[in-house]
């Protein structure tokens, strides 16, 4: 069965520090993997996305996610944090193989960035 | 372009009233998916249009959950009778790739209480 897994409900990160937020996913498949963000009053906005080529992958506002076969992991990075990226962010997958155009998403983490 | 619109943005209700959300899709995207996300949980699947016909319906939670999307354009989903359980938001996706690769539009979502 496919599932993701976000093991933070909450990351605290000062700003101008480095953040991460953790996924890690079960599918049958090759996966692929997006990445979410939901500001406060606003609907889901999407990030960036995996489906096939080089693991690291660049998105918006400065954000990048790393696919890792071996450890079934995306985790979403960024190099300096700024405290407008305080939102709840969702990981989400998808296998190809399953038969179905659904995603699964995971119970999101909330990043709080401290000034 | 004008993006996915949903309404009503929130709806209380008392257990037992019927409610229904509408879902306004970006124009010319075919496929078109429910979510919802009850509070702290994942956000899960509850159906996917491809046009006006149900590709996949398997996350309808049960008979008290309808959705229709005549004519392909914007959908409704209602709920009747309502009951506490059904309380969360409800949110809307389009996408123009019914394979999923190129991620969704999400609208803002329908926070739907039930008391």
């Amino acid at each position: 069965a496919q599932s993701v897994a976000q093991p933070e409900d909450q990351v605290n990160v000062a700003e101008g520090n480095p953040l991460t937020v953790k996924c890690t996913y079960s599918v049958s498949g090759n996966p692929y993997l997006f990445w979410y963000v939901q500001y406060p009053n606003r609907g889901l906005q999407f990030l960036l996305k995996y489906i096939t080529g080089d693991n690291l992958v660049k998105g918006s506002y400065g954000f990048e996610a790393e696919f890792n076969k071996s450890q079934t992991s995306f985790h979403l990075k960024k190099p300096s944090a700024l405290v407008s990226d305080s939102a709840l962010y969702f990981c989400a997958v998808r296998d190809p193989t399953s038969g179905t155009y659904k995603y699964i998403f995971g119970t999101g983490t909330r990043l709080k960035v401290l000034a | 372009e004008a993006g996915v619109t949903q309404f009503p943005s929130h709806s209380v209700i008392e257990k037992g009233q019927t409610v229904t959300l509408r879902c306004d899709p970006i124009s010319g995207h075919d496929n078109l998916y429910w979510y919802r996300r009850v509070m702290g949980k994942e956000i899960k699947f509850l159906l996917h249009f491809v046009k006006e016909s149900k590709q996949d319906e398997s996350g309808m939670p049960n008979n008290r959950f309808l959705a229709e999307r005549t004519g392909g354009t914007y959908s409704t989903l209602k709920v009747q009778p309502a009951e506490l359980e059904d309380s969360g938001v409800y949110f809307c996706a389009s996408s123009q790739d019914y394979r999923g690769r190129l991620g969704y539009t999400f609208g803002s979502g329908t926070r739907l209480t039930v008391v």
